[in-house]
């Protein structure tokens, strides 16, 4: 059964970069699109953007400017990189899965706490 | 971006009861809509996607209707695992997929 785990730092200040990072355990990653998706009490929740095995990317054109998503195939990872933070960052960040085909996500990370302070 | 508006935003039923919850896109998203349960401290679980398919493993008291704007989430017998925070999401015209704000599905 396919797990993801992720991880990243959680307290970043106004102006710093955010990184997340999630790993694939227990399933292909190839066929999929794998989705970074944010939750804060402001704003529900937010796709952010996804890529695929081959580095194909798509972006909320929202946060594109601030975006970077990239893949690992060798280690089944991929990673969110947002620039330029503000308090409006300040959410909780899931990894999450997507089948080529489909824009539904069957399978979620646990999620990650990223505040962003000064 | 089409904008997802689910209603109400707090729904107040009995175990047992039969719950309707409601999501509107502000254009029509064909059946390309998915309803997710979210429960405290987890991730959000999908149970129904194009519009009516149960996804695997979600029971039969799960029941999604509707195409276009308008999209109804049914609970036929609610049990004490089934109150929680419910989300449409429209995967129609994206990027960027959006979801609607929830419905808080609370016991009575």
């Amino acid at each position: 059964q396919v797990q993801l785990q992720q991880w990243g730092a959680g307290l970043l200040k106004p102006s710093e970069t955010l990184s997340l990072t999630c790993a694939v355990y227990g399933g292909s990653f190839t066929g999929y699109y794998w989705s970074w998706i944010r939750q804060s009490p402001g704003k529900g929740l937010e796709w952010i953007g996804e890529i695929n095995h081959s580095g194909s990317t798509n972006y909320n054109p929202s946060l594109k400017s601030r975006v970077t998503i990239s893949v690992d195939t060798s280690k089944n990872q991929f990673s969110l990189k947002l620039n330029s933070l503000t308090a409006a960052d300040t959410a909780l960040y899931y990894c999450a899965r997507r089948w080529e085909l489909f824009r539904y996500m069957d399978v979620w990370g646990k999620g990650t706490t990223v505040t962003v302070s000064s | 971006e089409i904008v997802m508006t689910q209603s109400p935003a707090t729904l107040s039923v009995s175990p047992g009861e039969r719950a309707s919850l409601s999501c509107r896109a502000s254009q029509s998203v064909s059946s390309n809509l998915a309803w997710y349960q979210q429960k405290p401290g987890q991730a959000p679980r999908l149970l129904i996607y194009g519009a009516s398919t149960r996804a695997t493993v979600i029971p039969a008291r799960f029941s999604g209707s509707g195409s276009g704007t308008e999209f109804t989430l049914t609970i036929s017998s609610l049990q004490s695992e089934d109150f929680a925070v419910y989300y449409c999401q429209q995967y129609n015209n994206w990027p960027p997929i959006t979801f609607g704000q929830g419905t808080r599905l609370e016991i009575k």
